[in-house]
């Protein structure tokens, strides 16, 4: 049973709109979450991450929110660039062992 | 180049043979990770090291052996291969653990075994 969910295979937005990426996990233990962007043929990078004491981080165009009542987190990029078409993996930290554990990631398209 | 860097970049192998993928690091990070990534599997940890003659069992080891004799260097060997492992094979480096710090991943070798 996956323990990060990012439920949406895919998301198409356009130029300068707001793109909202999605991820759920199970466990309210988890303490430490990131988001990673790969583009093909490419490894994926660190995008942002944000700690289960914050609600929120930014950094540029890219905020991370966390609602930890929900189990929720989001990535939200504004204004979208077609440059952001790329997957979108969330991981997660998993805990003392510090292994984590990743969503499938979401395909994001966006169109000029 | 800086940076981490795997190779070969694609290979097709045999059932039976035995491959190594290549990985090399130049930050010094400590810790070095094999995943692999599969269609609806995403990334799974196969083999990680926190330091150099330290590895330790992922999610997915079976058929799998690594060795770490200097921090740079983490080859990732398929002592016998079967078509299920074919796969893109990612390797990564970190200053401090998965979650600790960012992992930096290389461009992924593409393994396909007939």
């Amino acid at each position: 049973d996956q323990q990060v969910k990012q439920n949406s295979p895919s998301l198409s937005v356009q130029e300068g709109r707001i793109s909202i990426l999605n991820c759920d996990y199970t466990n309210s233990m988890f303490d430490y979450f990131l988001w990673y962007k790969k583009y093909p043929a490419e490894g994926p990078t660190f995008l942002i991450s944000i700690s289960s004491i914050k609600d929120k981080n930014e950094d540029g165009r890219f905020t991370v929110f966390l609602n930890k009542s929900a189990k929720h987190l989001s990535l939200h990029i504004v204004p979208s660039q077609p440059g952001d078409s790329a997957v979108y993996f969330c991981a997660v930290n998993a805990g003392n062992n510090r292994k984590l554990i990743w969503g499938l990631g979401t395909s994001l398209a966006v169109n000029p | 180049d800086a940076g981490i860097t795997q190779s070969p970049r694609y290979k097709i192998t045999e059932t039976g043979r035995q491959v190594t993928l290549m990985c090399h690091q130049t930050w010094s990070h400590s810790y070095m990770f094999w995943y692999r990534q599969d269609l609806g599997h995403g990334l799974r940890l196969i083999y990680y090291s926190a330091a150099a003659d330290i590895t330790d069992k992922g999610e997915v080891p079976d058929g799998y052996v690594v060795s770490r004799s200097k921090t740079e260097n983490f080859p990732l060997t398929l002592e016998s291969a079967t078509r299920s492992q074919t796969s893109v094979y990612f390797c990564a480096s970190s200053e401090s653990g998965q979650g600790n710090s960012p992992l930096h991943f290389g461009n992924g070798t593409r393994l396909t075994v007939t």
